[in-house]
């Protein structure tokens, strides 16, 4: 057990919804990341937070969004979904950020946009 | 740009034998991290070693080691002894300062076979 909790593991639902993904990442880290898993596109950095603030962006639709809170849980929401956007979406948190620390992953929800 | 590289779409092994998982990378930083992760059917990532760029031994983690050739921009993790429980995809991942993320490679399958 990473101490990375993802919610919900699953979740389907229709083109042109929205859903919200939780994340609370391990006790102490400061630093929450998410990433997309896709068999196309593989492993895509989407955003990071560092202690509710946005530190660095990647490949992030403009449709979705991600925040975190005052007690450092996070969450990702995407909004008019597409087919293409069915993927295995992982929250991750480090304590810091910084070079030589590892991510600790939490196990993924896996979205399906029908 | 940073970029990693992983050639190797997939890899099979017999139980007990070593295996080797090829990852270059491209980064114009002198000071950077090196990670592998494992990816189990179940679909969690879990980290299994880390090099750091001005490390000058190799890393070992019980039967994972990492050959780091730092001139030819290569970081190939080493398994021994392989066991049925390492089936799985392997991801070689970077990091470097400033930017925070970790950039994943698209992944190495690995298969043991009894």
């Amino acid at each position: 057990d990473s101490g990375v909790t993802q919610t919900p593991k699953h979740l389907i639902t229709a083109t042109g919804q929205r859903v919200t993904l939780r994340c609370s990442p391990r006790s102490g880290d400061l630093s929450v990341y998410w990433y997309q898993q896709s068999l196309d596109q593989g492993l895509q950095f989407l955003i990071q937070y560092y202690n509710g603030e946005e530190r660095a962006k990647g490949n992030i639709l403009e449709r979705f969004s991600a925040q975190q809170f005052p007690d450092l849980h996070s969450e990702l929401n995407l909004s008019s979904l597409e087919l293409g956007d069915s993927a295995l979406y992982f929250c991750a948190s480090s304590v810091e950020g910084a070079t030589n620390e590892k991510l600790f992953f939490g196990s993924g929800t896996q979205l399906s946009v029908l | 740009a940073q970029k990693i590289t992983q050639t190797q779409p997939g890899m099979f092994v017999q139980e007990k034998e070593a295996v080797t998982l090829d990852c270059t990378y491209d980064t114009s930083d002198q000071s950077y991290g090196l990670f592998w992760y494992k990816q189990p059917s179940s679909g969690e990532m879990i980290f299994l070693i880390y090099q750091g760029s001005y490390d000058e031994q190799n890393a070992t983690e019980g039967r994972y080691s990492l050959n780091f050739q730092k001139a030819r921009k290569s970081a190939n993790l080493v398994i021994s002894a392989s066991q049925l429980g390492d089936s799985a995809m392997y991801f070689c991942a970077m990091r470097v300062p400033n930017t925070d993320k970790l950039i994943f490679g698209t992944g190495t399958r690995l298969q043991v076979f009894p």
